[in-house]
């Protein structure tokens, strides 16, 4: 079964610090990888996907398919990142999701 | 442009009552999701359609749930009848079939005492 693993329920770095939330992905041919977010009282919505290999609001994610993984990163955290981030993946349209991880940001 | 519109934002109804969900998707998006998200939990998908067409129902419980899109356009999901755990949000999305992102709604919160 495809599976998509965010071992972090909580995480919470400091302002200015380095983040990374983990994903693993269940491996099955060639993955299409995304991160979603949410904001406080925001609707759910895309913020990169790994085909684009873009940076969005500092934040990147590199594709490992030895590890099967694709963390998210971002070198310095800032207040505004306080959000849930979500792993997802999709196959043939069908668009399956990690349980999240709440990112906390301290001042 | 309007995103995804769901309705109602909040319903709060007893045990073994019907309850339904409506979604009006972005213009010209074919594929549309239904998702179920429990508290502290991801989106779990119920139900898939591309234009009206279902094309992948596997995880909606058939014996309580049902869903239909008329015309591949809104969409409507109905719970009847209702149990303590359906209590949840309720997330409709729709997204063009090439591009695979997900545009959300705000989601429909259903309390079942």
């Amino acid at each position: 079964a495809q599976r998509v693993t965010q071992p972090e329920k909580l995480l919470s770095v400091f302002k200015g610090a380095p983040v990374e939330l983990k994903c693993n992905y269940s491996y099955s041919g060639s993955p299409e990888l995304f991160w979603y977010v949410q904001y406080s009282r925001q609707r759910l919505q895309l913020l990169l996907r790994h085909i684009s290999r873009e940076s969005i609001k500092g934040f990147t994610a590199d594709l490992n398919k030895g590890e099967t993984s694709f963390h998210l990163k971002k070198p310095f955290a800032q207040e505004e990142d306080s959000a849930m981030y979500y792993c997802a993946r999709r196959r043939d349209d069908k668009i399956i999701f990690g349980k999240g991880t709440r990112l906390h940001i301290l001042p | 442009e309007a995103g995804v519109v769901q309705s109602p934002r909040y319903k709060i109804i007893e045990k073994k009552q019907p309850v339904a969900f409506w979604c009006n998707p972005i213009s010209g998006h074919n594929t549309l999701y239904w998702y179920l998200q429990n508290l502290g939990q991801g989106p779990e998908l119920l139900i898939r359609y591309e234009n009206e067409e279902a094309v992948d129902d596997s995880q909606l419980p058939k014996d309580r749930f049902s869903a239909e899109r008329l015309k591949g356009v809104d969409s409507t999901l109905k719970i009847q009848p209702a149990e303590l755990g359906d209590s949840a949000v309720y997330l409709c999305a729709s997204s063009k079939r090439s591009t695979g992102e997900l545009f959300f709604g705000e989601g429909s919160r259903l309390t079942v005492l």
